[in-house]
């Protein structure tokens, strides 16, 4: 099976960094993946793990570490923009299809 | 630039109707997924499509069947809604690598 662990909620404040974690148990690993999703839209596409280490990407980069099953995303110069929820999604192996299991997502909030 | 329309944005029925969602992709992608999303339980796979008349169950099938007759379009039907079924649902095709959404439908079963 898949557990997909991440915190509800996180608050920070604008220019602030913070870093939202993921931490997963899953009968196997071909991937991790991070969503943005603001209130009331879809989620998009941020970054994509397959290997150990960091993944640049703009401003949002994500790492990975196979071995301690854990990802994060780490979030500098925080924006009231960057208020939403974040959701991390592992990818099954043999998985031609591309499912990914999801876990709940962590909103967060960006004060002034 | 991927596009994945969804039929409706927001739909009200009432329980035992027959309800369609529909969506579609210009993207050519093989396949396509079909999600809901509820406020605790976050996104819940119902069924998905890797090719056109191919299907497979999610994690949550009961309640809902699905249709693929043409590579674009995917088609979530509730032979007979329930109000448990009221939720935001998440229509995504997608590469082998990332899936791209659709807005979403935000439906109300009475």
């Amino acid at each position: 099976g898949q557990n997909i662990d991440q915190p509800t909620e996180m608050t920070a404040t604008e220019g602030a960094i913070v870093q939202i974690n993921c931490t997963y148990q899953t009968s196997g690993f071909n991937g991790l993946f991070w969503y943005q999703q603001h209130a009331g839209e879809a989620p998009t596409f941020l970054s994509y793990n397959v290997l150990d280490g960091l993944e640049e990407k703009g401003r949002f980069s994500s790492f990975l570490s196979r071995s301690k099953g854990y990802s994060y995303l780490p979030l500098k110069e925080l924006q009231m923009k960057d208020s939403a929820s974040y959701l991390c999604a592992v990818r099954a192996p043999g998985s031609g299809y591309s499912t990914l299991t999801f876990g709940k997502g962590t909103m967060l909030l960006v004060s002034p | 630039d991927v596009k994945v329309t969804q039929s409706s944005r927001y739909l009200v029925k009432r329980t035992g109707e027959k309800v369609f969602l529909e969506c579609v992709q210009d993207m050519d992608h093989e396949n396509m997924f079909w999600y809901r999303q509820d406020p605790g339980l976050g996104l819940r796979l119902i069924y998905f499509s890797y090719d056109v008349k191919m299907k497979e169950k999610g994690d949550i099938p009961e309640g809902y069947s699905v249709s693929r007759e043409k590579k674009e379009r995917f088609s979530l039907i509730l032979e007979s809604a329930s109000t448990n079924q009221t939720s935001m649902y998440l229509c995504a095709s997608s590469t082998l690598y990332e899936q791209y959404f659709g807005p979403g439908t935000r439906l109300t079963v009475t």
